[in-house]
């Protein structure tokens, strides 16, 4: 079945950088968009990013053009997120999320924490 | 930016009850609205997908309407398990998608 992990949260500077990745399996990875989605502690769902199959077609919400970059292995089954310029209100769970349809997620992970504090 | 806009903030209602839950668009985003539920420490799980369609493996208890700028997501009658947080998510506005801010169902 479709499985999503993500790693590499933990805890950050303001001004600072971390990676996020999603491995991915179940499904044929090179096939599917790709979303990366967050929440802060207590709050609803923000779309972050998302990538096509291929690694072209990203976009991003106004709130982290610039800062993040969302990339693809396809020959690793792996999504990534590259937060950069890190702030205080980037603190959420990050999930990654199998695209539907162009724009929906049908498949999410069980998320990762990332804590933007001094 | 489309801005989604939910009602009730929070719905308390009894198991076997009827849910009605609203989504409204600050513009229109033709058909393409999803509703999610996400109950705590879960993650969210997709109900239904442009506006009416249900996703794989939902029970027929949940139904979508709506069509612009107002949708509608029914529960026919509570279960137990069904009590959660529901968003709708618009993708009419792509490449801009966004999420409502919630509708917690809960327990009277």
């Amino acid at each position: 079945q479709v499985h999503l992990v993500e790693s590499g949260g933990g805890v950050v500077r303001p001004g600072g950088s971390l990676r996020l990745s999603c491995a991915a399996s179940g499904f044929a990875f090179d096939v599917y968009g790709m979303h990366w989605v967050r929440q802060a502690p207590g709050k609803g769902l923000e779309w972050v990013a998302v990538l096509g199959h291929d690694g072209g077609s990203e976009y991003y919400d106004d709130s982290v053009k610039g800062r993040f970059t969302i990339s693809r292995d396809n020959s690793r089954n792996t999504l990534y997120l590259q937060m950069n310029s890190l702030r205080g209100e980037d603190t959420a769970v990050y999930f990654c999320a199998r695209d539907k349809n162009i724009g929906y997620q049908d498949y999410w992970g069980q998320g990762a924490l990332v804590i933007v504090s001094s | 930016e489309i801005v989604l806009t939910q009602s009730p903030a929070t719905l308390s209602l009894s198991p076997g009850e009827r849910a009605t839950l609203s989504c409204r668009a600050s513009q229109s985003v033709s058909s393409y609205l999803a509703w999610y539920q996400q109950k705590p420490g879960q993650t969210p799980r997709l109900l239904i997908y442009d506006g009416s369609k249900r996703a794989t493996g939902i029970p027929a208890r949940f139904s979508g309407s709506g069509f612009g700028t107002d949708f509608t997501l029914t529960i026919s009658s509570l279960e137990p398990e069904d009590f959660a947080v529901y968003y709708c998510q618009q993708r009419g506005g792509w490449p801009s998608v966004t999420f409502g801010p919630g509708t917690k169902v809960d327990i009277k």
